[in-house]
């Protein structure tokens, strides 16, 4: 069975610092591994997605995930967070060609002046 | 592209209503999901259908949810009789599925409250 884990519900940092929003996640075989972001009020964006090419993979807005097979993690990084960068990500796996997704329960990113 | 476009934005009505949500696709996609998001049980899966054809249904809560896509460019879910737990918001996403994993674009939601 396959399924994602975000480590953490809630992360702070203050603007200007590094981001780390970390992901594991559970796959029989090889998955592709998306993050999004939902600002208040709005629908879900597409960070970044992972699809067994490269295993850093760059996104929107200065993000960054590293897919780390042996560690079965995917987690987030942007090296100087701002204050737009306050959301809520997921962390996303989708085990099959269907398109089907497993959302993660989301962390709520936190920054501060 | 205008992107997935949901309506209404917004809606509230009394317990026993029907509800009816609209969703309009991306051009050229020939797959389309509908998602609820509460603070409780976060993102859930409720029904994808690929080329109109709706292939997972194991997502609907109960009788009085069901969807249709009776064509490309439009998809409806419907709450008959609606209740107050069904208050959430309620996302409808699209994507082109062909030979890998396409993410998917979401609306901007209809957050539907239930009194």
């Amino acid at each position: 069975a396959q399924s994602v884990t975000q480590l953490d519900s809630h992360v702070s940092v203050s603007e200007g610092t590094p981001v780390l929003l970390r992901c594991n996640y559970s796959s029989s075989y090889s998955p592709s591994l998306f993050w999004y972001v939902q600002h208040p009020n709005k629908g879900l964006q597409l960070l970044l997605k992972y699809t067994s090419a490269a295993t850093l993979v760059k996104g929107i807005n200065g993000f960054e995930a590293e897919f780390k097979k042996s560690e079965t993690s995917f987690h987030l990084t942007k090296p100087s967070a701002h204050m737009s960068d306050a959301a809520e990500y997921f962390c996303v796996v989708s085990p099959s060609n269907t398109g089907k997704l497993i959302f993660g329960q989301g962390t709520t990113l936190q920054v501060k002046p | 592209d205008a992107g997935v476009i949901q309506s209404p934005r917004h809606e509230v009505t009394e317990m026993g209503q029907e509800v009816t949500l609209r969703c309009k696709p991306i051009s050229g996609h020939n797959s389309l999901f509908w998602y609820r998001q509460t603070m409780m049980r976060g993102l859930e899966l409720l029904i994808y259908f690929n080329n109109n054809v709706p292939i997972d249904d194991s997502g609907m809560p109960e009788d009085r949810f069901s969807a249709k896509m009776p064509n490309a460019s439009f998809s409806t879910l419907k709450i008959q009789p609606s209740e107050p737990r069904d208050s959430a918001v309620y996302f409808c996403a699209s994507s082109f599925q062909g030979s890998g994993n396409s993410p998917l674009h979401f609306g901007n939601g209809t957050r539907l409250t239930v009194t």
